[in-house]
Formats: structure tokens, C-alpha cells, sequence
């Protein structure tokens, strides 16, 4: 069984440009979320993809964007980078069905955003 | 909202010391709880979970209560090593219909470090 992958494993942009980072997800898995951790903070949700659309979100500006494909990766977009999109992102994969009691995201190694 | 509130500092203890980490939460409806852990420059790892009062999660010899009454899950286990060494997080997901499926809320995070 193949786990949540991400790449690039760092990254480093200049404050105002485009970012795209990408994650594969567990095999057998149909949902994708993001997480932005801070550094020292806990992870904060981003959002949510199941069957290819966005499926929930949190408090993150509309400059945050992102993709499901039909083999259930995705991809995160960042436009305008700031400073403070500095920070660990982390992908995290689930199996989504109706009746089941708890949904367990596994994650990914993160991707290590660094803004300058 | 949901929210999650971690005992703060870090913890240093000595080898084969009793460990206890304190996880508090508000949730709306019924939670499921975990716990992961973060080992220096790693994604997630789930350490364990429960889905409904009372139940207990356990793994590694690390264990957690679920807790209506006083809405805590606190992590706890008998004896740490050095290979223990890590940050821990308490998180929370509720599956109110047609939300996200499982995202987590997350705790601050509390860095655990044992010496020999």
C-alpha cells in the first residue's frame, strides 16, 4: 500500500509570485485535504477535495486555490505569496463513505514553503 | 467552533517517566478524537483515536480516554524513551452532514522531549 506523497519536499519564492505543490493520495483513497502548519503552530485546514470539488474550507483567502483529478490527487495553487504563506503544508488523504463512524486522514511528509 | 486546547510548554522527562499530556476540547455534535505525533522534519503520524465516550485508544503503549463529562482526551503512558521524543497533537473531527469529511481542528501542539 502506497502512502500520501508530496512534492516538491522545499520550496522557496519571492513574495508576490505563483505556487503549486502537489500531492498523491493514499491508495485506495478518495478525499484529499490541505493543511497550513505554522511554524511552532498546529496544522489550520485549508480545504477539502472529494470527487474532484471542493468540499468545505476554512479561513484561507480565495488566493488559495486547488485541484482533485480523477485518480485523486491534487494540487494546491498559492498566487501572490506573502510572507506569511511561509510555513509547512500538508496533504492528507482519507477514505470518505456514507455510514462510517470517523474518517482518518493520513498525511503526507509536507512540503516546506518558504517566502522571501 | 470547534476548538481544541493543549497543556502549554514543552515536557522534558527522564527515561522510563510517567508521561501525561492534557487535551481539552469544544466540539458541536459527537467528535472523534486523536492523537498524532510529529517527529523533527516529518508530516503526521495518527497515534491513536476514539470515535465515541469512553472509549479508550491505545498504541505503542501511549493511551487516551474519551471523556464526555469533562470534554478531555488526555494522552497518557507508563513509561517513555527517548525514541518518544517529538511533538504531540490532539485534534478532533466531527461528521455533521454535508461537511468536510473528517477535517481536523488541532491543538497548539506539545513538544515532548525525553533524556536517557
Amino acid at each position: 500500500e502506497t502512502g500520501v506523497t508530496q512534492s516538491p519536499t522545499h520550496l522557496i519564492k519571492t513574495r508576490g509570485q505563483q505556487v503549486t505543490l502537489r500531492c498523491s493520495s493514499q491508495s485506495g483513497h478518495n478525499t484529499v485535504s490541505w493543511y497550513q502548519q505554522a511554524l511552532g503552530q498546529g496544522p489550520q485546514f485549508i480545504f477539502q477535495y472529494y470527487r474532484e470539488e471542493e468540499n468545505g474550507r476554512g479561513n484561507f483567502p480565495p488566493r488559495f486555490s486547488g485541484l482533485q483529478f480523477p485518480n485523486y490527487s491534487s494540487e494546491l495553487n498559492v498566487n501572490a505569496l506573502e510572507l506569511d504563506d511561509s510555513a509547512l503544508y500538508l496533504c492528507a488523504s482519507s477514505l470518505a463513505a456514507s455510514g462510517r463512524a470517523s474518517y482518518e486522514q493520513y498525511f503526507g511528509p509536507g512540503t516546506r514553503l518558504t517566502v522571501t | 467552533g470547534n476548538s481544541v486546547t493543549q497543556m502549554e510548554g514543552p515536557v522534558t522527562l527522564s527515561e522510563e517517566a510517567f508521561l501525561t499530556i492534557n487535551c481539552t476540547y469544544t466540539a458541536t455534535g459527537y467528535p472523534s478524537l486523536f492523537w498524532y505525533v510529529q517527529y523533527p522534519g516529518e508530516g503526521l503520524q495518527l497515534l491513536l483515536k476514539a470515535t465515541k465516550a469512553d472509549d479508550k485508544g491505545s498504541n505503542k503503549g501511549f493511551e487516551a480516554t474519551y471523556r464526555k463529562e469533562t470534554t478531555s482526551f488526555h494522552l497518557e503512558k507508563g513509561s517513555v524513551q527517548v525514541s518518544d521524543s517529538a511533538v504531540y497533537f490532539c485534534a478532533l473531527s466531527t461528521n455533521a452532514g454535508g461537511t468536510s469529511y473528517g477535517k481536523l481542528t488541532f491543538g497548539q501542539g506539545t513538544i515532548l522531549t525525553v533524556h536517557p
